[in-house]
């Protein structure tokens, strides 16, 4: 699996856009990079996701570089229920062996605290 | 559609004792996911399951049994539990490869 590297903390001030980065320079082509959040030890709330072209949805934009090496998760308008751990991951190709799942691998991920 | 669901919640063992976690989903999803969460790190997978019947290893599989045999359910055996073992455990469910994964909200285990 493709390995990801995140800052550990970042902050950002309530109503501006957080942008947040994400490393994953042995990307395969046919893998995705998917973006998750934990609020307060909840369950990772799942966020977006993306092969090659940017993608925006309600919560957020995720914009992947040309090469697919990097990638950011922006979210507009910050809010303070913002403030979790964001995870991006490279999501596992499909076994060799034929059985197809689609695992998600997670690191340490980047702690975002939006404030007032 | 109630998602994920998990239970117990909260649950304290007896170094030795052994319990199961139980975990349902009603979204009729074929992918199904053990994860767990030691403080401050982020989730290993422990078991999945690709469909009823089938199940394999992740990363961190000793000291645990899945069984599947209905699609709806996935529960988590915890044979002899040792305080290794005290962490937060996350079900998780997907319909097809490439979608995304639904997650519980947890049972937290301790065991002392």
């Amino acid at each position: 699996d493709a390995k990801t590297t995140q800052p550990p903390s970042m902050d950002c001030a309530e109503g501006r856009a957080a942008n947040l980065p994400c490393n994953h320079s042995t990307i395969s082509g046919n893998e995705y990079v998917y973006w998750y959040r934990q609020i307060h030890s909840q369950g990772p709330q799942y966020i977006i996701h993306g092969l090659k072209n940017n993608e925006t949805n309600e919560m957020a934009s995720l914009i992947i570089t040309e090469d697919r090496k990097s990638s950011t998760l922006i979210l507009p308008h910050a809010t303070l229920r913002d403030t979790a751990v964001y995870y991006c991951i490279v999501r596992s190709s499909p076994s060799a062996g034929g059985t197809s799942y689609g695992k998600l691998t997670f690191g340490q991920g980047t702690i975002l605290t939006v404030h007032p | 559609n109630a998602g994920v669901t998990q239970t117990p919640k909260f649950r304290i063992l007896k170094i030795g004792q052994s319990m199961t976690l139980q975990c349902a989903q009603d979204m009729n999803h074929n992918y199904m996911y053990w994860y767990r969460q030691d403080p401050g790190m982020g989730l290993k997978l422990i078991y999945y399951s690709v469909g009823a019947g089938i199940t394999d290893k992740g990363e961190v599989p000793n000291g645990y049994n899945v069984s599947r045999s209905t699609t709806e359910d996935f529960p988590l055996r915890l044979e002899l539990a040792a305080p290794s073992q005290t962490s937060v455990y996350f079900c998780a469910s997907h319909s097809s490869y490439n979608s995304p994964l639904h997650f519980g909200n947890g049972t937290r285990l301790t065991v002392t």
